[in-house]
């Protein structure tokens, strides 16, 4: 049961570049979201989306775009990468919203 | 005014002493609350959910809510050096599927 499972874990971009990181749960929940973790700071959402279908902005969406492909995946873009967007991005996703978040493992960006 | 405030730390804790975390939140409806700890270089793993007012103990671990003040507390007994880590208080948001977090709380346990 792999769970939460985002790609890739690791990636440098030069400014101006863009990319997509993906992100995919196995445990058939509803609700998936995106968030950043600058160092030293706490997690910040960017998008989410409460079910197949829909997709809403959170604390954070300047320089983002998302897409709920399916049930299973949620991916998010970066169009055209800043310094500013050098972070930690996790994936995760919840069944009900009452019910504890499933994190993934964090993809690393650096964008120089 | 952030939706989920917490006191950024570091907060030192001697080791056997109870660590003490706190958490302020402005929607009035939110309904569930969560305390997250997050090693360094990893992903959140979930310590205590609460969903009513009043105390929930699991363990060394008890969370308080009180939705008239609008806090949440984490309480960590007979705290440990394994329990450094840093604490993210999360809040489910009554508008829609929106959980927001708070900037985490740094927990070092001095021995």
């Amino acid at each position: 049961n792999a769970g939460v499972t985002q790609t890739p874990k690791f990636q440098v971009l030069k400014t101006g570049q863009s990319m997509t990181l993906q992100c995919a749960q196995d445990m058939n929940h509803n609700s998936m979201y995106w968030y950043r973790q600058d160092p030293g700071m706490g997690l910040r959402l960017i998008y989410y989306s409460a079910s197949e279908g829909t997709t809403d902005k959170g604390e954070v969406p300047n320089g983002y775009n998302v897409s709920r492909l399916n049930k299973r995946e949620f991916s998010l873009r970066l169009e055209s990468a800043a310094p500013s967007q050098t972070s930690v991005y996790f994936c995760a996703s919840v069944n009900k919203k009452e019910t504890p978040l499933h994190f993934g493992n964090g993809t690393r960006l650096t964008v120089t | 005014q952030k939706e989920v405030e917490q006191n950024s730390g570091p907060l030192s804790v001697p080791e056997g002493a109870i660590a003490s975390l706190n958490c302020t939140y402005s929607d009035r409806v939110s309904q569930s609350f969560f305390w997250y700890r997050q090693y360094s270089g990893k992903s959140p793993e979930l310590i205590m959910s609460i969903y009513s007012n009043g105390d929930k103990e699991d363990g060394r671990f008890t969370a308080q809510l009180n939705k008239a003040s609008q806090y949440v507390s984490l309480l960590i007994r007979d705290s440990q050096p394994s329990d450094s880590a840093t604490y993210l208080c999360a809040v489910t948001y009554s508008s829609a599927s929106k959980i927001i977090f708070g900037s985490g709380t740094r927990l070092s346990i001095r021995p």
